[in-house]
């Protein structure tokens, strides 16, 4: 059964760069699997970052971006600010009409 | 603006059956496949279901495969799932999403709690 991995915690201090990353627990998370990035805080329904590995959608701010670091789905926050504070999660397609999401990463800003 | 509006959540008793709806406004539904998505008490996201934009291709995961049915009515811009046999480890917020390679668009979820 195909896992996608993602650290579990991290922290970043306010204005300091944090990179998320997102993989498989067999192969690399390539732009085939369309690693979209999820951001979701506490009550609320998940919003769409970045989809299509690198395409921020609309209203994300640009210090948000996608990106594949060696054989892994990356997501980078430059300049964090308080409100990052989250829970981030990457999805993966799998093919045949199957998507898979990560366990998700708590992100803390302190 | 894109909205999507879950509803049809709810207490039900194990082994029971409960219809969600997702009726959505804002893009050409009909040109898009439709994704559920559920997450848990506490709990990370779980993709459930999905289906093509004219309704011919379905697709479930493991979990829920011969329990719930997805299905969609262009005609009424509504996207529902079918939940039988619902069991304890069914309770969950439960999410409609637009598109199924990526999610774009997010429903404000609904709750559906499994216990007698």
């Amino acid at each position: 059964q195909t896992v996608v991995t993602q650290e579990p915690s991290f922290s970043v201090s306010p204005g300091g760069t944090v990179t998320l990353t997102c993989g498989l627990s067999s192969g690399s998370s390539s732009t085939g699997y369309h690693p979209t990035w999820y951001q979701q805080t506490p009550g609320q329904a998940p919003r769409t970052l970045i989809y299509n590995t690198n395409t921020r959608s609309s209203g994300v701010p640009d210090r948000f971006s996608g990106s594949i670091l060696g054989n892994k789905a990356a997501l980078t926050i430059t300049g964090a600010q308080a409100d990052d504070e989250s829970d981030y999660y990457c999805g993966l397609y799998m093919g045949s009409g199957i998507s898979v999401f990560g366990g998700g990463t708590k992100l803390t800003v302190l | 603006e894109v909205q999507l509006l879950e509803s049809g959540g709810g207490l039900v008793q194990p082994g029971g059956s409960l219809r969600l709806s997702c009726t959505v406004s804002g893009f050409t539904f009909r040109d898009y496949a439709m994704t559920w998505v559920r997450q848990a008490p506490g709990k990370g996201l779980e993709w459930v279901s999905a289906i093509s934009g004219g309704g011919g291709d379905t697709f479930y995961a493991d979990s829920v495969k011969g329990r719930f049915t997805i299905s969609r009515d262009n005609s009424k811009n509504t996207l529902y799932l079918q939940m039988n046999s619902l069991r304890a480890e069914d309770t969950a917020v439960y999410y409609c999403a637009n598109r199924n390679y990526y999610l774009l668009h997010w429903g404000q979820g609904t709750l559906v709690t499994v216990s007698s």
